[in-house]
């Protein structure tokens, strides 16, 4: 199975900060990388797939990038509604495999 | 518009079985890769279980204890839980997915509790 690894786990960010969230594959994965927002209580919502297309819908303040077994999300002016937790997904091979998440907290 | 309802979740007790059934509006689940991802409370999301075309796969977690299956007729996608352990404790959601494109939509999620 692939492992990704997501760091930081958590991070303490203000509004108007730009923020990056790395994710590692144990393998190359080409680009089959998704990046997901969750809030608290809420359902995951897809931000980038295929490692660096925007969702439609999303804010361009948003973004991703990398391949092989390196991935980055951007957000380049963190805003109030971005505090929240940011999950990668590789999606090269089954299982599915989830990185363990960041939590963006107001600093 | 795209539409997925999880539903089926319950308090049951270690050893029992559930089904959870996720029902589809706005496409067709069988030219779809329809997944099952969990979360156990406060903890990530996990993959489980995914059913496209006649194919279907698990995560090792559940293997032999969990039976994804679909009918055409009803649009839904179903989840048959097994031998239920209490760390299966978790909110299920189903998500709609295509090759390439994985869990763009999802739907709200239904709670399995797992406990005596």
């Amino acid at each position: 199975d692939i492992q990704m690894t997501q760091s930081p786990s958590v991070m303490s960010a203000s509004v108007g900060d730009r923020v990056t969230i790395t994710c590692r594959a144990s393998q190359g994965i080409s680009n089959y990388l998704a990046w997901f927002q969750q809030k608290p209580g809420k359902v995951p919502k897809r931000l980038i797939y295929a490692a660096s297309s925007l969702q439609s819908g999303v804010p361009s303040r948003f973004s991703g990038s990398g391949s092989g077994t390196e991935f980055t999300l951007t957000i380049s002016s963190l805003q109030p509604e971005d505090f929240a937790t940011y999950f990668c997904l590789q999606h090269n091979s089954y299982p599915l495999t989830f990185g363990g998440g960041t939590k963006v907290e107001i600093k | 518009e795209v539409q997925l309802v999880e539903t089926g979740g319950v308090l049951i007790q270690p050893g029992g079985s559930l089904r959870l059934s996720c029902a589809a509006s706005g496409f067709t689940v069988s030219a779809n890769f329809m997944t099952w991802v969990r979360q156990a409370p406060g903890k990530g999301l996990e993959w489980v279980s995914v059913i496209y075309g006649g194919d279907t796969d698990y995560a090792e977690s559940v293997k032999g204890r969990f039976t994804i299956s679909r009918d055409n007729s009803k649009n839904t996608v179903y989840l048959q839980m097994n031998s239920l352990r209490a760390d299966d404790t978790a909110v299920y959601y189903c998500a709609r997915g295509r090759s390439g494109s994985p869990l763009e939509y999802w739907g709200q999620g239904t709670l399995v509790t797992v406990s005596s």
